[in-house]
């Protein structure tokens, strides 16, 4: 059984547009929320996390809105660029067990 | 080293034959998880320490898998009589409680 459930699979948007990926989970014991950002050939790198007591961080160009009650998080890129093409997975985490989503392949186009 | 180191890079194994993948980690850090990770998916969760402690391995496809730590620092993940469903990406992460830094990883491959 999924614990996080991510989509969509793929995106395609255009330099400067706002890329929106969604994450679902069940387990309200989950208490970290980070998403990663993996380039091909490489590991999964942190890119921004939230805590479920706070509805949206930001840092720069990336925020993460958070919904407690209906236990979804989204990821949101404004701006979007070229170099943003890569996977990003959601994950969710509890006793140190990170659960992660099945990623969203974004690709920005020029 | 300033990040999470994994050799080897690519291991292409016959069936059959046993593994060993390593994994060292950022220095000091306690938290050292393994995951598994199939072409197009998210990681999946094999096991974890804290120092040499192996407090879950609740993801261990099989017990052909076996991990060890034995000087809570340096990691080693064994892979006993390869098949070719454990044709993966084997990563690596170490860190705190609520964050995970991950390495590259190793590319294994059974033929």
């Amino acid at each position: 059984q999924q614990q996080v459930k991510q989509s969509p699979q793929s995106l395609i948007v255009q330099k400067g547009g706002i890329s929106i990926i969604n994450c679902a989970y069940e387990n309200t014991a989950f208490d970290y929320f980070p998403w990663y950002q993996q380039f091909p050939g490489k590991g999964p790198a942190l890119l921004i996390a939230i805590r479920p007591d706070v509805s949206e961080k930001k840092e720069g160009r990336f925020t993460i809105s958070f919904n407690k009650s209906a236990k979804q998080f989204s990821l949101h890129i404004m701006d979007s660029q070229p170099g943003d093409s890569a996977t990003y997975f959601c994950a969710a985490v509890n006793f140190n067990k990170f659960y992660f989503g099945s990623g969203t392949k974004l690709n920005v186009k020029p | 080293g300033a990040g999470v180191s994994q050799s080897p890079r690519y291991k292409v194994a016959k069936r059959g034959q046993d593994v060993a993948l390593r994994c060292d980690p950022i220095s000091g850090h306690v938290s050292l998880f393994w995951y598994q990770q199939a072409l197009g998916q998210g990681p999946e969760f094999l096991t974890y320490f804290q120092n040499e402690a192996q407090l879950d391995k609740s993801g261990l496809p099989s017990d052909r898998f076996f991990a060890e730590r034995p000087e809570g620092s340096v990691s080693t993940l064994k892979i006993q009589r390869t098949q070719q469903e454990d044709s993966a990406v084997y990563l690596c992460a170490s860190g705190s409680n609520t964050e995970a830094f991950f390495g590259q990883g190793t590319r294994l491959t059974v033929v």
